[in-house]
């Protein structure tokens, strides 16, 4: 079955910090992945996205890795704020069926 | 840009009424507007597909005599819930793809919490 899973439903980091949230699939062929970041009671925001035939992609404090191989992307936020705290959000591409399909998220939290 | 809205942002509703919310694209013009619903910790499920001028494709699961969905223009879809029971509680989000510019990204509205006592 498919499935996209997200590696923790919370994680707590220091303030300056570098957090890694991890996004793996199974049985999908995504064109392209997307991260958005969820502040509670709101819509998704877009952050990034990174296409199949990219490894990484980077704006400003986000970087994103996507290893199709691994079917795996990792999102990172260096130097983090407790601004930063928030559900991310990965999304894949079901491809050809032009739609998104999410995981569950992952709570970040960033104490100062 | 690109900035999709959602009205009402919250409704309570006694159950077996129905409930209307709309989801608009502000900025831009939409042929797919996408409705998910969210439940406490959990992931956005994908509701159905909406294409203007055409009827909605719903996932498996969602019934579309429940759930109407109505996308008459370019700029507009609304989700309709239909006798509403405490079950169909939820975060309901709603998004929206351009038909221009960046294709390959939804848009999403800020969603829209029912309430059904």
């Amino acid at each position: 079955s498919q499935k996209i899973e997200q590696n923790s439903e919370a994680l707590n980091i220091q303030e300056g910090k570098t957090a890694t949230l991890t996004c793996n699939y199974t049985n999908y062929s995504p064109a392209y992945l997307q991260w958005y970041r969820q502040d509670p009671g709101r819509g998704p925001v877009f952050l990034l996205l990174i296409r199949e035939n990219e490894k990484e992609k980077r704006k400003e404090r986000l970087k994103v890795t996507f290893d199709t191989t691994l079917k795996q992307s990792l999102f990172h936020i260096t130097a983090s704020q407790p601004a930063d705290s928030a559900t991310y959000l990965c999304a894949l591409d079901n491809r050809g069926n032009n739609d998104m399909r999410f995981g569950a998220g992952t709570r970040l939290t960033v104490k100062p | 840009g690109a900035v999709v809205s959602q009205h009402p942002s919250w409704v309570i509703c006694k159950s077996g009424t129905s409930v209307k919310i709309e989801c608009r694209s502000l900025d831009f013009q939409a042929t797919t507007m996408f409705w998910y619903r969210q439940f406490p910790k959990q992931s956005l499920m994908l509701m159905a597909t909406s294409n203007e001028g055409s009827k909605a494709t719903y996932e498996q699961g969602v019934e579309k005599d429940k759930f109407l969905i109505n996308h008459a223009s370019l700029t507009l879809s609304t989700l309709t819930v239909t006798s509403a029971h405490p079950e169909d509680s939820s975060f309901y989000i709603c998004s929206a793809r351009s038909t221009s510019g960046r294709k390959d990204t939804q848009y999403f509205g800020p969603g829209t919490r029912l309430t059904v006592l």
